[in-house]
């Protein structure tokens, strides 16, 4: 079955310290990862996916197919960067559609 | 950038009535769209998909019946939940993309409320 496991409903930091946003998928072939992330009060947004390889608002993400994990990873967490973040899978010839985890909320404090 | 509206935000109705959402893209001709539910502290739940000119294909546990989607326009579909019942609260989501494997940009919801 086809999963995304986000096991931290809540991650608070403290400005400045590195954050590690964990997420774990289950897909028997080779999926597309997502990070979307959603401000307070704003709608849905993609923050970055794996095939990009890029850095995003300083974020990156790794795909590990061993581990089968997609951790968000930030070393320097801003106070604007509070916000909830979903980790998604796209998987081969499902025509787009989206598996959304369960979201970590994270809170960057002064 | 890619806009996707929702109309409208919020809506209140009598159990028994039906409501309809309205997703609209903007600035771009949307082959794809896709509604999800979202209950409160939780995930997204995909809904189903619709094709432009075709059929929506619903996910395994959605009834369609209940919940009517059209898509009958590069730029609009809609959901139309009928014969409303409590239960059926919930923020419900649309997104929009130029087709499969390409991004999809989310709408801003629409809050359901059924007395």
């Amino acid at each position: 079955a086809q999963r995304v496991t986000q096991p931290e409903k809540l991650l608070s930091v403290f400005k400045g310290a590195p954050v590690e946003l964990k997420c774990n998928y289950s897909y028997s072939g080779s999926p597309e990862l997502f990070w979307y992330v959603q401000y307070s009060r704003q709608r849905l947004q993609l923050l970055l996916r794996h095939i990009s390889r890029e850095s995003i608002k300083g974020f990156t993400a790794d795909l590990n197919k061993g581990e089968t994990s997609f951790h968000l990873k930030k070393p320097f967490a801003q106070e604007e960067d509070s916000a909830m973040y979903y980790c998604a899978l796209e998987g081969n010839n499902q025509g787009g559609k989206l598996i959304f985890g369960q979201g970590t909320e994270l809170s960057v404090k002064p | 950038g890619a806009v996707v509206s929702q109309h409208p935000s919020r809506v209140i109705c009598k159990s028994g009535t039906s409501v309809k959402i309205e997703c609209r893209s903007l600035d771009f001709q949307a082959t794809t769209m896709f509604w999800y539910r979202q209950f409160p502290k939780q995930s997204l739940m995909l809904m189903a998909t619709s094709n432009e000119g075709s059929k929506a294909t619903y996910e395994q546990g959605v009834e369609k019946d209940k919940f009517l989607i059209n898509h009958a326009s590069l730029t609009l579909s809609t959901l139309t939940v009928t014969s409303a019942h409590p239960e059926d609260s919930s923020f419900y989501i649309c997104s929009a993309s130029r087709g499969q494997s390409y991004e999809q940009y989310f709408g801003p919801g629409t809050r359901l409320t059924v007395t």
